[in-house]
């Protein structure tokens, strides 16, 4: 089977730095994607790893070691709009070429 | 502007009847995905299409039925067979080579009683 655990919730204070971890057992992986979904609404990716290291975009950054099935995403100078759910999404790749999703981490910004 | 399209937003029906969802893209993109979403949780596949008359079977196909008869188009139908229907259902796109990043409709919110 397919499985991604994620923390269920994070919470933390404006300003701060906080990072959400993944851990995956896939039956195949080509890469690792991070999606954010404020409440109701559409998800939105945000970034994607195909390759072990750190990837930045902006105050994201994601970071993936194939060899550890982990990933994890930095959210730094947290702002109050942060405040959603982050999900994080392993590429399976070949013929099945689809994502398998998380379960999430709702994230709580406090001022 | 580009952009995925789902309607409706909301939508009630009575056990027993099939509905069809709407998803329309102009994004230019091959790939189309149905998600499902329940409350708490992650997003679920339930049938994905790479290209205009083909589609596949996703995690939870059972009680759903799609067609992906134009490149812009990939209605939902969710049978009277599906037995727990009400949930948030979400359609995606993506170039076929760029599945790790899809582009989501805002979801239609499927309620039956």
């Amino acid at each position: 089977g397919q499985s991604l655990e994620q923390p269920s919730e994070v919470t933390a204070v404006e300003g701060a730095i906080v990072q959400i971890n993944c851990t995956y057992q896939t039956s195949g992986f080509y890469g690792l994607s991070w999606y954010q979904q404020h409440d109701g609404g559409a998800p939105t990716f945000l970034s994607y790893n195909g390759l072990d290291g750190l990837e930045e975009t902006g105050r994201f950054s994601s970071f993936l070691s194939r060899s550890d099935s982990y990933g994890y995403l930095l959210l730094q100078e947290l702002q109050m709009k942060d405040s959603a759910s982050y999900f994080c999404a392993v590429r399976l790749g070949g013929a099945t070429n689809k994502l398998i999703f998380g379960t999430g981490t709702l994230l709580a910004v406090q001022p | 502007d580009g952009g995925i399209t789902q309607s409706p937003k909301y939508l009630f029906r009575k056990e027993g009847q099939n509905v069809t969802l709407s998803c329309e893209q102009n994004l230019n993109h091959d790939a189309m995905y149905w998600y499902r979403q329940d409350p708490g949780q992650g997003l679920r596949l339930i049938y994905y299409s790479q290209i205009v008359n083909d589609f596949q079977k996703g995690d939870i196909a059972e009680g759903y039925s799609v067609s992906r008869e134009k490149k812009e188009s990939f209605p939902l139908t969710v049978t009277s067979a599906q037995k727990n229907p009400t949930a948030f259902y979400l359609c995606a796109s993506s170039y076929r080579d760029s599945v790790y990043e899809q582009y989501f409709g805002p979801g239609t919110r499927l309620t039956v009683t």
